[in-house]
């Protein structure tokens, strides 16, 4: 049973740019959640889509947006990047909704650098 | 709202010694509490779940225990092994996914 894939692994913007980081869940979980880990803050919560619907939202600016297809993968995208937003983006699937009585699942994340 | 502690934030310890990490949650109305690894650089790997009706899990080396009561849980890890260095990391669910900062374990051989 194949895992949570995320891809790119590593990616290198220039501040301005915009990047997409896609998530494939595990084969049936249809929900995504993505985090934002880094050093000093940890892992921080940024949303959480759940049959193609954004069910949570953490606190991040406008410039962090996602959204889910048909067959639940889902892709986040960053506008107008800052040196702040370099960090490793991690996503999770699961049956249900996080936050409930299920499992999480977390990909190999992608690690961006703006530079 | 909850929040979600691990103490301590790091601990060296020679193989094969026993040890517990602990995390403690605010709030005790949570669905489940999972425990996961993480090596540096990479994502997490589910270690344990436990229900929220549980008491404790098993697997391998490890166990898990829980008290909603008291909001705590420790992980037990028996013989360490130089290969469990990692962080290690709970996560509570109660209407969203809360994340402790990590306990950064290293097993020196």
């Amino acid at each position: 049973k194949a895992g949570v894939t995320q891809t790119p692994r590593y990616l290198i913007k220039t501040r301005g740019q915009q990047v997409t980081l896609s998530c494939s869940p595990i084969s049936g979980h249809r929900s995504v959640s993505w985090y934002q880990q880094t050093p000093g803050q940890g892992l921080q919560f940024l949303f959480e889509y759940f049959s193609e619907t954004q069910r949570n939202k953490g606190n991040f600016p406008g410039r962090f947006s996602g959204r889910q297809f048909s067959n639940s993968r889902s892709e986040m995208n960053v506008s107008t990047l800052e040196l702040g937003d370099s960090a490793l983006y991690l996503c999770a699937s699961s049956l249900a909704l996080q936050g409930m009585n299920t499992e999480a699942f977390f990909g190999q994340g992608t690690r961006l650098t703006v530079v | 709202k909850q929040e979600v502690t691990q103490i301590p934030a790091a601990l060296s310890v020679p193989e094969g010694e026993n040890l517990v990490l602990n995390c403690s949650f605010t709030d005790s109305a949570i669905y489940n509490l999972q425990w996961f690894r993480q090596d540096p650089g990479k994502g997490l790997t589910s270690l344990l779940l436990i229900q929220s009706s549980q008491r404790e899990q098993t697997s391998g080396r490890l166990n898990a225990s829980l008290d909603k009561s008291s909001g705590r849980s420790t992980l037990y890890i028996a013989a360490s092994q130089p290969g469990d260095s990692a962080t290690y990391l709970c996560a509570v669910a109660a209407h969203d996914m809360r994340f402790g900062a990590g306990t950064r374990l290293t097993v020196k051989p």
